[in-house]
């Protein structure tokens, strides 16, 4: 079935350098995507998201790129701090009347200081 | 504002018990859910509630039950325990069924042995 899946388990980056997360999906019908953060111990927080009719959306410190093309998504967090580090999904979902919110298995980011 | 509120936080149930986890939103969202988190699995979709007074089975719903008991509640019964819904419970709500982020509580760690 269609999924959405992430490229590497685990990335780590120095404080204060960019991260970029990615994230690539399978259904070409999604139009809604979104980026979530999982603290330890703590629910997925909502960070940002994107619909399929824009290629780029900025926030505080992170911006998400969606290439529909090539059905890629990734996050790119500016000056990655030690609070950044977390685990990291994308999920996706169609506008369609059945569809549900899809979860990638998720990415740790950690954070050297 | 509180957001999402689940309890409890922990629970051991033993093969056969059975228990109700609860779920309150503040948001005045339309749509709750409620998903599982198991490790290498990501995060799947039980049951959700497009909006009050509707449920429908999500992706794995065998062995659970659920109650939209008003706009702000939402809970899930766990009728006769087995050691294979031993996972992390996580409810979350959201404005509409579509296009719009889901808002998740901090999780329920429930153990069956």
């Amino acid at each position: 079935g269609e999924s959405v899946g992430l490229h590497l388990p685990t990335l780590s980056v120095q404080e204060g350098d960019n991260s970029i997360i990615n994230c690539a999906y399978s259904n070409s019908a999604s139009d809604y995507f979104i980026w979530y953060k999982q603290e330890s111990g703590k629910g997925p927080q909502f960070i940002i998201d994107i619909r399929s009719n824009m290629d780029k959306r900025q926030g505080q410190r992170v911006t998400v790129l969606l290439n529909k093309t090539v059905k890629h998504l990734s996050l790119q967090i500016a000056a990655t701090q030690p609070g950044d580090s977390a685990v990291y999904f994308c999920a996706e979902t169609g506008f369609g009347a059945n569809s549900k919110l899809t979860f990638g298995k998720g990415i740790t980011l950690s954070v050297r200081p | 504002n509180a957001g999402v509120t689940q309890t409890p936080k922990f629970q051991v149930l033993k093969t056969g018990q059975s228990m109700t986890l609860q779920c309150a939103q503040d948001m005045n969202h339309n749509s709750m859910y409620w998903y599982r988190q198991d490790p290498g699995m990501g995060l799947r979709l039980i049951y959700y509630s497009a909006s009050e007074g509707t449920t429908d089975k999500g992706e794995v719903p065998n062995g659970y039950n659920v109650s939209r008991l008003n706009k702000r509640e939402f809970s899930l019964r766990l009728e006769s325990a087995a050691p294979s819904q031993t996972s992390v419970y996580f409810c979350a709500s959201s404005e509409s069924p579509r296009g719009s982020p889901l808002h998740f509580g901090n999780g329920t760690r429930l153990t069956v042995t």
